[in-house]
């Protein structure tokens, strides 16, 4: 079945090290997204991606970086330098229709310990 | 700026029973996408209705139907016979429609308890 699978669905880890958080989907969708969700805040946007090798910063980018190598792959890395990392990471993707579906994954919960 | 907003943080309603959920949303375009998004607690979300924002009749999905007001800038979602299973986190959300690389611009979400 085509879908979003992100990976590992819970993460923990110590203060001060970086971690990556997959995205993978075969959907054959152009456009990919991060969302980081946090209780009364709804969804905010830390990258997207349009298109392969290119992506652009969302609303909360800092402390965050990624890559777009593969259309279908777009990882998450939360660096040391993410002042309160713990959350619920949301990946999505559309196709370039600019109708706006998104389809989400199942999520990731990062706690920083 | 654009916003969306979601004014009930929480709701419940009886089962059977039928529930609306507000949303406003504050925007100068006058072509745009409307969304509400399902988040049940299995955390997949799941779109649940479109509306476009030219096209004046309301979206319906089997129980799920919208009352889109324009010019109010009011796109509330109705749940009709409400079901179990309809337990979620409900969230609106906007795109403008000129330009593809837009983001969708999300409300805070409404978590919606259905009592048995």
């Amino acid at each position: 079945d085509g879908g979003i699978t992100q990976s590992p669905k819970y993460l923990f880890r110590k203060e001060g090290q970086n971690v990556t958080l997959s995205c993978e989907q075969n959907l054959n969708h152009d456009a990919m997204y991060w969302y980081r969700q946090d209780p009364g805040q709804g969804l905010r946007l830390i990258y997207y991606s349009q298109i392969v090798n290119d992506f652009q910063k969302g609303d909360i980018a800092e402390g965050y970086s990624v890559s777009r190598e593969k259309k279908e792959s777009f990882p998450l890395t939360v660096t040391s330098a993410q002042k309160n990392p713990t959350a619920f990471y949301l990946c999505a993707s559309s196709i370039s229709d600019n109708t706006g579906e998104l389809f989400f994954g199942e999520g990731s919960r990062l706690t920083v310990l | 700026a654009q916003t969306v907003t979601q004014s009930q943080p929480e709701m419940s309603v009886q089962e059977a029973e039928t529930v609306t959920l507000s949303c406003t949303y504050d925007t100068s375009e006058s072509d745009y996408y409307l969304f509400w998004y399902k988040q049940p607690p299995s955390r997949q979300m799941i779109l649940v209705i479109r509306q476009e924002a030219y096209k004046q009749q309301n979206a319906t999905e089997n129980r799920f139907s919208v009352n889109f007001q324009k010019a109010a800038k009011s796109f509330s979602l109705k749940i009709s016979d409400s079901q179990l299973g309809d337990a979620a986190m409900y969230f609106c959300a906007y795109k403008p429609l000129m330009n593809r690389d837009d983001k969708i611009i999300f409300g805070k979400g409404t978590r919606l308890h259905i009592l048995p």
